[in-house]
Formats: structure tokens, sequence, C-alpha cells
């Protein structure tokens, strides 16, 4: 079957910096996607890594590992507004998204 | 990229009646819309893609005789909920994107259903 794992929830401190895993296994890989989804709100788009390597854009960078079947969202200086889930999400050999359940960021002054 | 809007944001119905959700793409023709939705604290759960002039594909386990889509243009997806339950209660979610492209898609702002 196809399956997402990132970590359910995880804590850190205003002004630091956290790193969100995410591993897959899917059928086919077309891209992996993060999103950032606020309560109540609907999820927009962070970054996409469909090649190896690292993508900075910002305070935001996403790294990929096809072979290893791995990425992570690294956020730094960490503001208080980036408290909400983290969705990554794959594209399968059929171009279909498979989410995973997202990660639960919480920020602490 | 492409601009999203759904309408209601909110809506709270009667058990038994039934509620169109409007999702509409404002600057891009979508052929291809796709309807989440998400329970508290879960993921996005895909219950269909919506294919401009023809039926529907849905997910496995989603009735499609109780959840109707609607794609008569390149901007105007809809969503009915028929004979609507508590269980029904979610939040529902339209996006656009390209169909076979990988690029990201665009997510309307979410409609907040709540079946009392």
């Amino acid at each position: 079957g196809q399956n997402i794992d990132q970590p359910t929830e995880m804590t850190a401190t205003e002004g630091a910096i956290v790193q969100i895993n995410c591993t897959y296994q899917t059928s086919g890989f077309n891209g992996l996607f993060w999103y950032q989804q606020h309560a109540g709100e609907a999820p927009t788009f962070l970054s996409y890594n469909v090649l190896d390597g690292l993508e900075e854009k910002g305070r935001f960078s996403s790294f990929l590992s096809r072979s290893k079947g791995y990425s992570y969202l690294l956020l730094k200086e960490l503001q208080m507004k980036d408290s909400a889930s983290y969705l990554c999400a794959v594209k399968d050999s059929n171009y279909q998204l498979i989410w995973g359940a997202g990660t639960k960021l919480i920020i602490k002054p | 990229g492409a601009v999203v809007s759904q309408h209601p944001s909110r809506v709270i119905c009667k058990s038994g009646t039934s509620v169109k959700i409007e999702c509409r793409s404002l600057d891009f023709q979508a052929t291809t819309m796709f309807w989440y939705r998400q329970f508290p604290k879960q993921s996005l759960m895909l219950m269909a893609t919506s294919n401009e002039g023809s039926k529907a594909t849905y997910e496995q386990g989603v009735e499609k005789d109780k959840f109707l889509i609607n794609h008569a243009s390149l901007t105007l997806s809809t969503l009915t909920v028929t004979s609507a339950h508590p269980e029904d209660s979610s939040f529902y979610i339209c996006s656009v994107g390209l169909a076979g492209e990988s690029y990201e898609q665009y997510f309307g702002p979410g409609t907040r259903l709540t079946v009392t």
C-alpha cells in the first residue's frame, strides 16, 4: 500500500529552528509537496521537490532524497504565526496526491 | 497561481436536507477540480476528481449518489451533499490543479458543514 509518515506533533521555541520529517512509500514518484494549514483554513502551498537536494525559500527549506523515500521541511527563525499543521504529500505514478496526516507544530514563546 | 473561491464558507443544516457547495476558479480554466473532506485533526481525504463535461471519478468508499458532483463549466464545480446526516459534518475543500502535471494544487478556503 501507499504510505506517508510524519510525526503527529512537534513543539519548538520562537526564534529557533525545527525540522519536520516525512517518509514515504508510494507506487511511483512524481514530486513531493509541503503545505501549511492553519486551524480551520485550507492548505497553502509551501514547496515542491522532484529532484534530490535542498530547495530554499526564505525561512523555509525543503529537502528530498528519492533513494531513501525521505523529505524534511526546515523552518528557521520561528515565529508564532508558524504554529500550524504541515502536510507532506507525494504524487504517485498516476499523478495522484497521497497525503500524510500532517504534523501539528506548536511554537512557544 | 490560481485563485479559488468556495461558497458558502460555513453552513448549518438539519439532518435529511441537502446542501450545495460551490467551487469557483476565478482566474484559471480548470478542466479538473478536486474535492476533499477533512475531519478534525485528520489529514485531507480525496473524495472525488471532478472533470469538466464528464462524470466525476469517485474514490473508493465515497458514495456517488450521496455526494453529487457537477462540473458544468471550466470555472465552476459543485458538490451537493444529499440527505445530510450528522456524520457528514466536516470541512470540505476543493482544489484546482493540472491533471497529470507536477504542479501544486490551489485550494479554496473550504466550507465548514455542520449537520444538526
